[in-house]
């Protein structure tokens, strides 16, 4: 079955720093990729969906770089602030006849002032 | 629109007892899970409903842990004993399903379990 990894599960920046949060899958016919963020006591909330081939994808304060040819997924946060401490997770769709995700196991991000 | 809703936000057990979380998912959402969230081992997947139907029962957790979707608005989880390694978080989500549609999530249950 599909396994994602994501590294790494701990990381501390400065606020103004970029942030680089990866996960790479190993099933080829993934289709749907999301990036989730979990801020403390809280529970999971969807930053982004992509699905194409290599893909970049612009929110608030961050990108999300998908490149299916090395079946990497990364979330950069390009200018970190406090208010991102938290935890995110990625999350891949291996088909669309289910809905079920395969999850990383999650990074635990600290923005410190 | 009403998101996941999950109640109640907190149980606290005694060891052997019977608990029952219960969650709504998005109206005219097919997709429903239930996971458990813990420090140590992350995100687990408990059971998948699609359509009211079990698509999924996590291997590990068949023993004390059942999962039952009535209607297609309303599931509970039951765990039966409890045990103290049974604390953590349980989550529910929903989705649309067909087609690559993202879950959304509850805010949680924390089982405390003495």
């Amino acid at each position: 079955g599909e396994q994602v990894e994501q590294r790494p599960p701990h990381l501390s920046v400065r606020e103004g720093d970029s942030a680089v949060i990866t996960c790479t899958y190993t099933d080829p016919n993934s289709y749907y990729f999301f990036w989730y963020k979990q801020e403390p006591g809280a529970s999971l909330q969807l930053l982004m969906k992509v699905f194409s081939s290599t893909e970049i994808n612009e929110g608030q304060g961050f990108t999300v770089l998908l490149n299916k040819k090395d079946k990497r997924l990364s979330l950069n946060l390009t200018a970190a602030h406090p208010g991102d401490s938290a935890a995110y997770f990625c999350a891949v769709l291996r088909n669309t006849n289910t809905g079920k995700l395969t999850f990383g196991d999650g990074t635990v991000l600290t923005v410190k002032p | 629109d009403a998101g996941v809703t999950q109640t109640p936000r907190h149980e606290v057990a005694e060891k052997g007892q019977t608990i029952i979380l219960k969650c709504e998912p998005v109206s005219g959402h097919n997709d429903l899970f239930w996971y458990r969230q813990t420090k140590i081992q992350g995100l687990e997947l408990l059971s998948y409903f699609r359509s009211k139907s079990l698509m999924e029962d996590g291997g590990a957790f068949k023993d004390r842990f059942k999962a039952e979707m009535l209607n297609s608005s309303f599931s509970t989880l039951k765990i039966q004993p409890t045990e103290p390694k049974d604390s953590a978080v349980y989550l529910c989500a929903s989705s649309l399903g067909w087609g690559g549609y993202e879950q959304y999530f509850g805010p949680g249950t924390r089982l405390t379990v003495l």
